[in-house]
Parts: C-alpha cells; structure tokens; sequence
C-alpha cells in the first residue's frame, strides 16, 4: 500500500534559526496536504499542493512539491516559537482512493 | 459553526469493556474520518464513510466497527476494549474527497484501556 515517510521525526532549533521538514511518497500523488498540530490540539490544515513542481508561500513558510509528485517539502524561514507543534504531510493517490495518508510527522521545538 | 464535535474528551475503561465514539459535523460533508494517533505514529485511518449509509475499512480497522446512520453523524464503537486501544482517536471531515478536499479534524478522544 501506499507509504509516506517524513523526515526528521524531531527538529529543535533557536528562535530565528529555519526548519525544513521532508516528505516521500512511495507511489506517485495527485496532491499533497500539510498539517499542524499544536501540543495537545488536533491537526488544523495548511496548504494543499496539486501541480508538479508547485511551490507556494505562506508568510514565512514556503511549500514544494516534487516534479515527479513523490516529494514535498514545508521550510520556516526564522522560527518564532508560535511554529512549536509536530506537522505532518499527508498525500492521496487520486481516481477512487478516497483515502489520504499521512506521514508520521516532525516535531518542532523552537527555543526562544 | 461547531465545526467537527467528538464525544467524550475523555475515558478510561477495564479491558474487555464497550464504548462508543461519536462524532458530530454541521458543516454538511460527505465524507467522514476516524484516526488514531500513537506516540511516533503518526495518524493511522481506521474507518471512514463517503457518505450517508456507507463505512469501509481504513489501514487498521481490527477491533473497531462504525456507522453512519446519519450524514452528520459517525459513530466509532469499541466492542471489547484492549489495553493496545489506548490511544487519541481524532475524526474528520471533508466535502469532497482527499484529491480535492481538506479535512477538518475534531478535537479528539484520549482514550485509555486497562
């Protein structure tokens, strides 16, 4: 079945430092979906990319999708520690796959 | 709008015990979602429903069964809990299906099984 592998699995870095957090599918998605999860909230969606080769931008968080559509990725620029909480990224095969499958996510911790 | 509502928050039961989740969304979505959340897991589909009257299996359906007698509405039932149940059980919605659509996700149920 279809997998999703995200790496790292923690990130810890100093207010104003980045982050990049990657996905990879092991079969090739129609789109692509990030999430955040705050410590004990509930995930709260992002961003969904669809094209090939897709970049979009969020303030200070910048999302990739690979020309092949197997791989994302979510970048910070300069953390604040408003962006503490795991994210995850989630991908769905497309046709009849009514199913999204996420990835196990990193947990970023920002030091102020 | 509440948006996705679970209940309970929260629940303790003695192995061997039954529960029943429910899930509630006034957004009029079609599809609905139940996960599990496990330390360094991730969130793990369990069942999920493409509309009114439907339910199928997710990636670890053993245990569990489901129901959605109405469209606002589905329902996670736990027949015989286990202490491997414990967990955070979070449902979601959607419009439309995950090639098109978000999720919008509940609050969650912290589950634990002794």
């Amino acid at each position: 079945g279809q997998q999703v592998m995200q790496i790292p699995q923690y990130q810890h870095v100093q207010e104003g430092e980045d982050f990049t957090t990657y996905c990879n599918s092991s079969t090739t998605l129609s789109n692509i979906q990030w999430y955040k999860q705050r410590p004990g909230g509930h995930p709260v969606f992002l961003i969904q990319l669809v094209k090939s080769g897709e970049v979009k931008k969020q303030k200070r968080l910048t999302f990739q999708f690979g020309e092949a559509k197997k791989n994302s990725s979510l970048h910070i620029t300069a953390t604040q520690t408003t962006d503490v909480g795991t994210y995850f990224c989630a991908g769905n095969s497309g046709g009849s796959n009514y199913k999204l499958t996420f990835g196990k996510g990193t947990l970023l911790t920002v030091n102020p | 709008n509440a948006g996705v509502t679970q209940t309970p928050k929260f629940r303790v039961l003695k192995t061997g015990q039954s529960m029943t989740l429910l899930c509630a969304q006034d957004m009029n979505h079609e599809y609905m979602y139940w996960y599990r959340q496990d330390p360094g897991m991730g969130l793990r589909l369990i069942h999920y429903s493409v509309g009114e009257g439907t339910t199928a299996k997710g990636e670890v359906p053993d245990g569990y069964n489901v129901s959605r007698l109405k469209k606002q509405n589905f329902l996670l039932g736990l027949e015989s809990a286990a202490p491997s149940q414990t967990s955070v059980y979070f449902c979601a919605s959607s419009y439309s299906r995950p090639s098109t659509d978000t999720q919008y996700f509940g609050p969650g149920t912290r589950l634990t099984v002794l």
